[in-house]
């Protein structure tokens, strides 16, 4: 069966300190793995993206991802966390066209 | 704003109701999606549109019912609900639903919080 999965319910780590939120998937193929963050009330929002190439990902404010074949994982990380990337945090991993979203994590950061 | 919107952003309804969600955009994307998200639960796919055909449900319950009158309009008709379909419901939409969407992601909009009471 095809899985994604966020064994992180939620992330604390203090303002200016590295942050890691992990992701492993079980899917079939070579997949297309993406991070979306979701704010209060609001949607989900692309942060990045790994296709193909380089294994190291760079996104939106200052995200990036690494993918580990061998690990099956995709982890978000931050050289230093900000209060406003307090927020929830989703994997997915799109294969044959079809998506598949982890439960997410919450990330607090705290100042 | 992403380019999707739904409305209303709040829906508070008894078991007995019946009640529409709206999503629209205006990206040019051809295919549609409803999702339901609730705390701690992987996102649930429920409908999927392509070119305003559906093309998946996912075994989705009957008082749930899809509506796609074109590529940029997507509703979702409730009726005779039940307290644990309480949750977000979000709208998403892709520009291409064949082979390149898997590249270019989502985008969704900022959900309904519907509760059923």
């Amino acid at each position: 069966a095809q899985s994604v999965a966020q064994p992180e319910d939620q992330v604390n780590v203090a303002e200016g300190n590295p942050l890691t939120v992990k992701c492993t998937y079980s899917v079939s193929g070579n997949p297309y793995l993406f991070w979306y963050v979701q704010y209060p009330n609001r949607g989900l929002q692309f942060l990045l993206k790994y296709i193909t190439g380089d294994n190291l990902v760079k996104g939106s404010y200052g995200f990036e991802a690494e993918f580990n074949k061998s690990q099956t994982s995709f982890h978000l990380k931050k050289p230093s966390a900000l209060v406003s990337d307090s927020a929830l945090y989703f994997c997915a991993v799109n294969n044959f066209n079809k998506f598949y979203f982890g439960s997410g994590t919450k990330l607090n950061v705290k100042p | 704003e992403t380019g999707v919107t739904q409305t209303p952003r709040h829906l508070v309804m008894g078991m007995t109701n019946k009640k529409s969600l709206k999503c629209e955009q205006h990206l040019g994307h051809n295919a549609m999606y409803w999702y339901k998200q609730s705390a701690k639960k992987p996102l649930e796919l429920m409908f999927v549109y392509n070119f305003k055909e559906q093309t998946e449900n996912n075994s989705v319950p009957s008082r749930f019912s899809p509506e796609c009158p074109n590529s940029s309009h997507l509703f979702l008709h409730l009726h005779t609900l039940q307290p644990e379909d309480s949750a977000l419901y979000l709208c998403a939409s892709s520009q291409d639903p064949i082979g390149r969407t898997a590249a270019y992601g989502y985008t969704f909009g900022s959900g309904t919080r519907l509760t059923v009471v």
